[in-house]
């Protein structure tokens, strides 16, 4: 099983600021189709996960230009360029090559 | 428009059954693969199960043996068959379009 691991827990970002995130997975996520299978999403409180980047680094569609992803192989990066208040709430990362398995979360609040 | 709605969930008795279903409009479900995550309260998101465009099904280790997921094309509705539910199979459940696209989820509990 692939495992995937997320971190910070938790960060606290004062609005206009930067904040990363990294997930690395135990093995890698790249298909023998070229694609690697690593997605991005945020957990607003009270909804479901919504699709932030797709395939490493492709933001879905209505997704702001601040939000972007890199990374290959294991690692990965998500980055928020100037955090802003309605980016509040919990991040995951997900594998889609293997099954599919989340990372634990990052929760994002406002300073 | 991609919709996903989920129905099926409440309150049911430890060792009883459920069946969750999630219909879908906007594509076709037999096109893509499909799958149940599910979070318990306060926690993170879990995978379930998954049902594969041609017809492969998977499944967590915790619901494997109890869990049927399955699909009907003419009604274009995804399925989950719960058995044996135990309380810790207590959360909102999802299902999901290739990880694209979610439903707002049914909640599940399992308590006597």
């Amino acid at each position: 099983d692939i495992v995937m691991t997320q971190t910070p827990l938790s960060l606290s970002v004062t609005p206009g600021q930067p904040a990363s995130i990294s997930c690395k997975s135990s093995q890698s996520l790249l298909h023998s189709d070229g694609k690697t299978y690593l997605y991005w999403y945020l957990q607003k409180p009270g909804q479901p996960p919504q699709l932030l980047i797709y395939e490493v680094s492709n933001r879905f569609s209505g997704v702001p230009d601040r939000f972007s992803g890199s990374g290959s192989g294991t690692d990965f990066t998500l980055k928020i360029s100037r955090v802003e208040a309605e980016d509040v709430g919990v991040y995951y990362c997900m594998q889609s090559i293997q099954l599919l398995t989340f990372g634990g979360g990052t929760k994002v609040e406002i300073k | 428009e991609v919709q996903l709605v989920e129905s099926g969930g409440g309150l049911i008795q430890p060792g009883g059954s459920l069946r969750l279903s999630c219909a879908a409009s906007g594509f076709t479900v037999s096109s893509n693969y499909m799958s149940w995550v599910r979070q318990a309260p306060g926690k993170g998101l879990e995978w379930v199960s998954v049902i594969y465009s041609g017809g492969s099904t998977y499944y967590a280790d915790s619901v494997k043996g109890r869990f049927t997921i399955s699909r009907d094309n003419s009604k274009n509705t995804l399925y989950l068959q719960m058995n044996s539910l135990r309380a810790e199979d207590t959360a909102v459940y999802y299902c999901a379009r290739a990880g694209h696209y979610w439903g707002q989820g049914t909640l599940v509990t399992v308590s006597s």
